[in-house]
């Protein structure tokens, strides 16, 4: 089964700072999603990659997928207090209808200090 | 606005209970649904997979008899968690997968049960 590593579990950043989680699979990523979570709430999407040195931005985060599709990378520039939450990544097959169950990975859990 | 909702949003019971939380799709029809659990502090374990009028397909580990799962209409689909103990005390969280101008899979906002 495919694991998925994060890194680091926990992040504790000075607001204005930019930070970078990383998510490592131990088998070849097909699709990669990346998610947020407030505590104790439902998943945000955030964006997926699928093609290897893929890079794609929104707002103020960018994702990346290394060329081996086995690394993928959430950077955040500026950080702000709305960015504070618990970020995963998800891995899963891709199709074109979206019902491929994903794989999670441990989970980053990201602080902003004023 | 939210396309995935669940309900109740927290619930507390008593050991030895049932439980039954319901995940909806909204504005479109959801032909899959999976059903998570978290734990605190831990990442999302997918529990089982649902699919309109058929049987939920069941992670390695997880109890069927335990985690009954219906998944009646392409609206609704409902976790129920017979005799719940302690141990069962967790975050729930369904997705639903369908068509809202591409397919995508959309999460609902979590569901937390204490059983005491």
């Amino acid at each position: 089964s495919q694991e998925l590593e994060q890194s680091p579990q926990s992040l504790i950043v000075q607001e204005g700072k930019n930070l970078t989680i990383n998510c490592t699979s131990s088998k070849t990523l097909y699709g990669l999603y990346w998610y947020k979570q407030k505590y104790g709430e439902g998943l945000i999407f955030l964006m997926m990659l699928q093609k290897g040195g893929e890079e794609k931005s929104h707002e103020k985060i960018t994702a990346k997928l290394d060329e081996k599709k086995q690394q993928s990378s959430l950077h955040i520039t500026a950080s702000q207090p709305s960015h504070a939450g618990i970020y995963l990544c998800g891995a899963g097959p891709i199709s074109n209808f979206g019902n491929e169950k994903l794989t999670f990975g441990t989970g980053t859990r990201l602080t902003i200090i004023p | 606005g939210a396309v995935v909702s669940q309900h109740p949003s927290w619930v507390i019971c008593k050991s030895g209970t049932s439980v039954k939380i319901e995940c909806r799709s909204l504005d479109f029809q959801a032909t899959t649904m999976f059903w998570y659990r978290q734990f605190p502090k831990q990442s999302l374990m997918l529990m089982a997979t649902s699919n309109e009028g058929s049987k939920a397909t069941y992670e390695q580990g997880v109890e069927k008899d335990k985690f009954l799962i219906n998944h009646a209409s392409l609206t609704l689909s409902t976790l129920t968690v017979t005799s719940a103990h302690p141990e069962d005390s967790s975050f729930y969280i369904c997705s639903a997968s369908g068509y809202r101008g591409a397919y995508e899979q959309y999460f609902g906002p979590g569901t937390r049960l204490t059983v005491t």
